[in-house]
């Protein structure tokens, strides 16, 4: 079945600090794909998302591009923040079943230190 | 505007008792989904509703585990006779169409249940 696997954290950085979260999938066809972000105390929020391959998503200075050829979604961010420390999770939305769930990655907790 | 609630947003109790967690979609959206976020599973799926149509039940991972939707509005997950491997947060989504539509799904803040 379709599956999503993320590099396993924590990550701690430093403030401006360049930051990559890997994450590959495996899915038959092209699945859209997401990377959601929970900040402390809140609630599951999109963060950005690709719906077809090549696509680039971006969304407050964080970027990813869906990458059929290596199966790939890695997110990436220039210079990171103290408020960008949150748990960060990688996820497709499965095209089988026709419910359109997202299937989740095991989560990437960041700790970005001033 | 509003977006999605769930109540409570705690719940505590104690092993073999029944729980209802309640979930209060975005009004318009005619899809909705409960998640479980567990230590040991991560996030997985529970169930799905789209409108009036029969429910997807294939993520419930016992028969103790049930869902309703009222109206094509408000959700109640029930557990029933909890067990402490039940423990985690539940989580509600809905989105305006479910499904291979492009549409979002949102998230709501979640109940954190603990089974003593």
């Amino acid at each position: 079945g379709n599956s999503v696997t993320q590099m396993e954290g924590p990550v701690t950085l430093s403030e401006e600090a360049f930051l990559t979260i890997n994450c590959t999938y495996t899915a038959t066809g092209y699945p859209s794909l997401f990377w959601y972000v929970q900040y402390p105390g809140e609630g599951l929020q999109l963060l950005l998302k690709a719906t077809k391959a090549d696509d680039k998503g971006s969304n407050k200075g964080f970027e990813a591009t869906y990458r059929k050829e290596t199966t790939s979604f890695h997110l990436e961010k220039g210079s990171v923040q103290v408020s960008d420390s949150a748990v960060y999770f990688c996820a497709l939305k499965d095209g089988s079943g026709n419910t359109g769930k997202l299937i989740f990655g095991q989560g990437t907790t960041l700790q970005v230190k001033p | 505007g509003a977006g999605v609630s769930q109540s409570p947003s705690n719940k505590v109790t104690e092993k073999g008792k029944d729980v209802e967690l309640r979930c209060d979609p975005i009004s318009g959206h005619t899809a909705l989904y409960w998640y479980r976020q567990s230590l040991g599973q991560g996030l997985e799926f529970l169930i799905y509703f789209q409108g009036n149509s029969a429910p997807d039940k294939s993520g419930l991972p016992s028969d103790r585990f049930s869902a309703e939707r009222t109206g094509g509005s408000v959700s109640t997950l029930t557990i029933q006779r909890t067990q402490q491997e039940d423990s985690a947060v539940y989580l509600c989504a809905s989105s305006l169409r479910g499904g291979d539509s492009s549409y979002e799904q949102y998230f709501g803040p979640g109940t954190r249940l603990t089974v003593t």
